[in-house]
């Protein structure tokens, strides 16, 4: 059974069209993660969530938002997608503390028109 | 700040071994393995927590050099199924921030 579920699979969006994924746990894990993958490259973390501490990288561009409405979900708003945008987001939880593992969800294709 | 991979990429034929590295500038307290195959989601491989720390499955494992901010991973007598991009991952002391390094990509061949 799936722990961790992004909708869409894949989402087509036009440029500058406000879009939204979604990512949702069954497994009530505290910490909730937002990548962004480009093809061949390693997942690049934009902000995670410690129950609803929110904590943005740097160097996440401002056109990235996030919501996180309760333990079980959580929304990646793209506010203005540019083309440089299109990739794959992952979405992942682990539980608080070193030892544990980070589940991730099978991820949103986004491309960008 | 992200850890750093050697090498960026091995092929190998089918029963040969390899060693992927990891490290980091910054102090480790766990490191993360993840493989990855195309167009799907990571999976989870092993963590390792302590300086020191050597940890296995099958053929896959692991090792953790503490003290020297580094890591190994192991794949001996490689199979098909082990082609796939692999990933360290490093985490603060909550394990709140993990960041990948940027991938080692495993081909085996028959």
């Amino acid at each position: 059974d799936a722990m961790v579920i992004q909708n869409p699979r894949y989402q087509v969006t036009q440029f500058g069209k406000p879009v939204t994924l979604s990512c949702s746990q069954t497994l009530n894990h505290n910490v909730m993660y937002w990548y962004q993958q480009k093809s061949s490259q390693a997942p690049k973390l934009l902000f995670h969530y410690y129950d609803k501490d929110f904590n943005n990288e740097a160097d996440t561009p401002d056109n990235f938002q996030s919501r996180r409405p309760n333990t079980s979900f959580c929304f990646l708003d793209i506010r203005s997608p540019g083309l440089g945008d299109a990739a794959m987001y992952l979405c992942a939880t682990s539980r608080v503390g070193s030892g544990t593992e980070a589940f991730f969800g099978q991820g949103t294709r986004l491309t960008v028109v | 700040q992200q850890p750093v991979q050697s090498p960026q990429a091995v092929i190998l034929r089918e029963g040969e071994d390899a060693v992927i590295n990891c490290s980091s500038s910054k102090a480790l307290y766990s490191v993360h393995w993840y493989r990855q195959k195309h167009g799907e989601a990571p999976v989870f491989l092993m963590i390792l927590l302590k300086g020191g720390e050597q940890k296995g499955h099958d053929k896959i494992s692991a090792s953790f050099n503490e003290k020297k901010q580094q890591s190994s991973l192991y794949l001996t007598a490689s199979q098909l199924s082990y082609s796939g991009t692999y990933f360290c991952g490093t985490g603060g002391h909550n394990n709140n921030d993990m960041r990948f390094g940027a991938g080692t990509r495993l081909t085996v061949k028959p």
